[in-house]
């Protein structure tokens, strides 16, 4: 299994919501990452998850929230956002941190904030 | 910082055209360089990679070489197909990991 799964592909949120991504894989990848995606941008880095623990914050808002329950699991909790938070959310991982080796990215949940 | 340049696009060829899209980079130390691919709608997918100066990654018939003199990796593709349009991001591996450069768009036409 060479997938990383990421719940929900879309999701439509207001201002006052809380909601919440998921994003998994069983390739026993121990870094995990969020990435955000605006439309023509490149990705840019969020949050990387290192053996469970967060390692690098990219000076993100605190309305995201990262979560890292299990070696395999990683949520990125979402509360009070604002409309210019729409984007395409990009969950992937990879064997370590120490990078020479590549990122596996999942398909992304398409957020619209309302 | 680390940084990639890449070519601003969008490229439009025709099928079987010959491809290059430049990339350039800047890093203090000795990264891994990349090539990621991403189709509408989906997410990015590993297109080739190298890990050291010289080396030549290749995959479905994309390369790049890692030139440490000219700081580049530029992919290349001998015949292109209408399949193969996408968005190609060049992408540095260092600390942070994976900066990317802006993304190139490839249309290719019949």
């Amino acid at each position: 299994d060479t997938e990383v799964t990421q719940t929900p592909k879309h999701l439509v949120m207001g201002m006052t919501n809380k909601k919440s991504l998921k994003c998994e894989q069983h390739m026993g990848h121990r870094a995990m990452y969020w990435y955000k995606q605006k439309a023509k941008k490149p990705p840019e880095l969020m949050f990387v998850y290192s053996y469970e623990k967060l390692s690098i914050n990219e000076s993100v808002p605190s309305r995201f929230s990262p979560e890292c329950p299990n070696s395999s699991l990683l949520n990125l909790h979402l509360h009070a956002l604002q409309p210019e938070d729409s984007a395409l959310y990009l969950c992937a991982s990879s064997q370590e941190t120490v990078m020479n080796t590549e990122a596996f990215f999942g398909q992304g949940t398409r957020l619209t904030v309302v | 910082g680390n940084s990639v340049t890449q070519m601003e696009g969008p490229v439009t060829l025709s099928e079987e055209a010959f491809l290059t899209i430049n990339c350039t980079y800047t890093a203090t130390g000795y990264p891994s360089l990349f090539w990621y691919v991403q189709y509408p709608g989906e997410g990015l997918q590993l297109l080739l990679k190298a890990t050291k100066a010289d080396d030549k990654g290749s995959n479905k018939g994309f390369e790049a070489t890692y030139r440490k003199e000219t700081t580049s990796f530029h992919l290349e593709k001998g015949s292109v197909q209408v399949s193969d349009s996408a968005v190609y991001f060049c992408a540095l591996s260092d600390n942070p990991p994976h900066t990317f450069g802006t993304g190139t768009r490839l249309q290719v036409t019949l």
